[in-house]
């Protein structure tokens, strides 16, 4: 089945130590999103990449990187995370509209980050 | 930017029963996604949804979007459909690709 795939389900990582989560799809979407959803809230935006386009929105800290290798892969890197960067981290792909007349969005199960 | 509402914050209901759950949005959209996110915390796609009418077994979605307003019914309630219920709505960004804003989610608790 055609799916968003994130690895790992659970990360935890050392206050200040980088880590990298992983995503991937066998939809082959153009556009592919991160997420940030802490505890109780909706989840919110921090990027997303439309084919090789990065885009960033204007509150994601510096320290989040993201890295696109091809189109079936995103990479999340935090570079040196605090503890109020603790949180799911979901992952999302759409397929361009000039492709099929949908901008529906596909989520991953998430990996859910603890820092120590 | 855009604004979402959801109501009721939290619902809580006998196993059997129907409910319904409400979404405004304060400007036009193109998009519009109802989501179950299950305790594990998954997402689950239920409706796509920017107009009209759809159906899916025991959940329905309505948008009426010149009202900005969308709603979804859940009939005969089931253990398995507690859980966070997410309106988000999408606008048209530049090379034609789109931004999701999730509205605060309705907790919905099914009591056996």
């Amino acid at each position: 089945d055609a799916m968003v795939i994130q690895n790992p389900r659970y990360q935890v990582t050392q206050f200040g130590k980088p880590v990298t989560l992983s995503c991937s799809q066998t939809l082959n979407h153009n556009v592919m999103y991160w997420y940030q959803q802490k505890s109780s809230q909706a989840p919110k935006l921090l990027f997303h990449y439309y084919d090789k386009d990065f885009n960033n929105e204007a509150d994601t800290p510096d320290n989040f990187q993201s890295r696109r290798p091809n189109t079936s892969f995103c990479f999340l890197d935090i570079r040196s995370p605090g503890l109020g960067d603790a949180a799911m981290y979901l992952c999302a792909t759409s397929r361009d509209p000039a492709g099929t007349p949908t901008y529906e969005q596909y989520f991953g199960p998430g990996t859910r980050l603890t820092v120590t | 930017g855009i604004q979402v509402e959801q109501s009721p914050p939290d619902l809580i209901l006998q196993e059997g029963a129907n409910s319904t759950l409400r979404c405004n949005f304060s400007d036009s959209v193109n998009n519009l996604q109802w989501f179950h996110q299950n305790p594990w915390g998954q997402l689950i796609n239920l409706f796509y949804i920017p107009s009209g009418t759809k159906q899916n077994g025991r959940l329905s979605a309505t948008t009426v979007a010149t009202e900005r307003y969308s709603l979804l019914y859940i009939s005969s309630s089931q253990t398995t459909d507690s859980g966070v219920y997410f309106c988000a709505v999408g606008r048209w960004f530049n090379f034609g690709n789109e931004k999701l804003t999730f509205g605060t989610g309705t907790r919905l608790t099914i009591i056996p």
